[in-house]
C-alpha cells in the first residue's frame, strides 16, 4: 500500500485554526472508519490524539477534532497554541495498517 | 501506566539480520485486548508499520516486509521481538515497540525508539 496523502507543512499563528489532510483511497480511508492521527515532537514517539475519525482519547484538548469526508480525513487544530509545534500523522486500517507521508506544523 | 522499552544493537551490517526486542512494564503482554507492535522511521522520514503479534503467538506483517521480517512473543519475560533479515541502508531507521488496541484500533503506548544503523 502507499503512504496516504498529507501536506508537507501548514502553518498558522497562536489562536488561529488550521486543517490537515489526509487522502487515500476507498481501501483505505474511505472503506473504514478507523482513522487515527498522531502527534510527534522532534526526537520523541508519536502520541495518539484521534481515534475513530474523531475521537479523542483522555487527556488531550478538544481544540483538537477529527472527521472524514469520502477518502479523505482531516485534523483541525483550534486555538492554535505554541506546543502544538510538531509532525503530525495520520493513519488508517486498510487490511493491514498505513500511516500518512506527514505533515509539520508551524506556529507562527 | 504501561511502558515499552526497546533494546538492541544500534549497528547491523549489510546482509545481516537485525534483531531488537520490546520490554513490557505496566502490564500483563498476555492481556487479550492488545496487539504488540513494531514501527520504524527512517531518519527526517515518515512511519511504517512493520507488524504485530498476539500473546498467543498470532503474527500479522506489512506484505511489504512479509518475506524478511520474523515477531516473536515471550510471555515469560513479558517482551517480545523483531527480526528483520537480509537489511540494507534502507532499513536505517528509529525502530519502535508500540502497544495496539484491538478495540479501538489505535497504537496507544509507544516506547522511546532505537536507532538502528546499517552500515558496514
Amino acid at each position: 500500500q502507499s503512504a496516504l496523502t498529507q501536506p508537507r507543512s501548514v502553518s498558522g499563528s497562536p489562536g488561529q485554526s488550521v486543517t490537515i489532510s489526509c487522502t487515500g483511497t476507498s481501501s483505505d480511508v474511505g472503506g473504514y472508519n478507523y482513522v487515527s492521527w498522531y502527534q510527534q515532537h522532534p526526537g520523541k514517539a508519536p502520541k495518539l490524539m484521534i481515534y475513530d475519525v474523531s475521537k479523542r482519547p483522555s487527556g488531550v484538548p478538544d481544540r483538537f477534532s477529527g472527521s472524514k469526508s469520502g477518502n479523505t480525513a482531516s485534523l483541525t487544530i483550534s486555538g492554535l497554541q505554541a506546543e502544538d509545534e510538531a509532525d503530525y500523522y495520520c493513519c488508517s486500517y486498510a487490511g493491514s495498517y498505513v500511516f500518512g507521508t506527514g505533515t509539520k506544523v508551524t506556529v507562527l | 501506566q504501561v511502558q515499552l522499552q526497546e533494546s538492541g544493537p544500534g549497528l547491523v551490517k549489510p546482509s545481516q539480520t537485525l534483531s531488537l526486542t520490546c520490554t513490557v512494564s505496566g502490564g500483563s503482554i498476555s492481556s487479550g485486548d492488545y496487539y504488540w507492535s513494531w514501527i520504524r522511521q527512517p531518519p527526517g522520514k515518515g512511519l511504517e508499520w512493520i507488524g504485530y503479534i498476539y500473546y498467543s503467538g498470532s503474527t500479522y506483517y506489512n506484505p511489504s516486509l512479509k518475506s524478511r521480517v520474523t515477531i516473536s512473543v515471550d510471555t515469560s519475560k513479558n517482551q517480545f521481538s523483531l527480526k528483520l533479515s537480509s537489511v540494507t541502508a534502507a532499513d536505517t531507521a528509529v525502530y519502535y515497540c508500540a502497544r495496539f488496541g484491538s478495540y479501538d484500533m489505535t497504537f496507544d503506548y509507544w516506547g522511546q525508539g532505537t536507532l538502528v544503523t546499517v552500515s558496514s
